[in-house]
């Protein structure tokens, strides 16, 4: 069984671009999960989609968006970049959301390192 | 106060040491987790945890839901059980993740 991916690897862009990452769950996982993992501020919750919904929303700028696909694998994109958005994004995937079946299991991707140069 | 608060924040020791890392939170929550990262990135779980103890090989983890603590253990440590280890709480209302700073732990052959 794969794992979670998430594409690209690496990526460095300048300030003013946006970007987009991808994140495709493990096969029958439902709710996906990002986090941004900065070495100030540690790792925090951006949000989480279940079923092409938002669940919950992360204290992040509007800047951040995301959205998931029919298929469970969703995006995540980052407008107007600024150099303080230059983290390691992680994605999560797990069964289901935790209020259809309570503390589901979380698997997570090797994620994303973004640099805003 | 941060929420989840992990104590060493870093820890050295020789293989074959007993390691403990400790997990203390001020929130309420329906289960705690513990997660390896390796430099590169990819958070690894070890364990999800709502209430006393799950082993797994050489690792044990705890909690104590009254006292709001968790611990970590690591018995016969090894240097590839060098990472960076985790708490994260899930709360008991919004089911977000509240990450703890982690616990860079390094084993010396």
């Amino acid at each position: 069984k794969a794992g979670v991916t998430q594409t690209p690897r690496y990526l460095i862009k300048t300030r003013g671009q946006q970007v987009t990452l991808s994140c495709s769950p493990i096969s029958g996982h439902r709710s996906v999960s990002w986090y941004q993992q900065t070495p100030g501020q540690g790792l925090q919750f951006l949000f989480e989609y279940f079923s092409e919904t938002q669940r919950n929303k992360g204290n992040f700028p509007g800047r951040f968006s995301g959205r998931q696909f029919s298929n469970s694998r969703s995006e995540m994109n980052v407008s107007t970049l600024e150099l303080g958005d230059s983290a390691l994004y992680l994605c999560a995937s797990s069964l289901a959301w935790d209020r259809v079946v309570r503390n589901t299991e979380a698997f997570f991707g090797q994620g994303t390192r973004l640099t805003v140069v | 106060k941060n929420e989840v608060e992990q104590s060493p924040q870093n820890l050295t020791a020789q293989e074959g040491e007993f390691i403990t890392i400790n997990c203390s939170y001020s929130v309420g929550i329906s289960a705690l987790h513990w997660l390896q990262q390796h430099p590169g990135g990819g958070i690894v779980s070890l364990f999800m945890l709502s209430s006393g103890k799950k082993k797994h090989g050489r690792l044990i983890a705890t909690i104590n839901i009254q006292e709001k603590h968790s611990s970590l253990h690591i018995t016969a440590s090894h240097p590839r059980d060098s990472a960076v280890y985790i708490c994260a709480v899930k709360g008991d209302s919004n089911y977000q993740l509240i990450w703890g700073a982690g616990t860079k732990l390094i084993i010396k052959p």
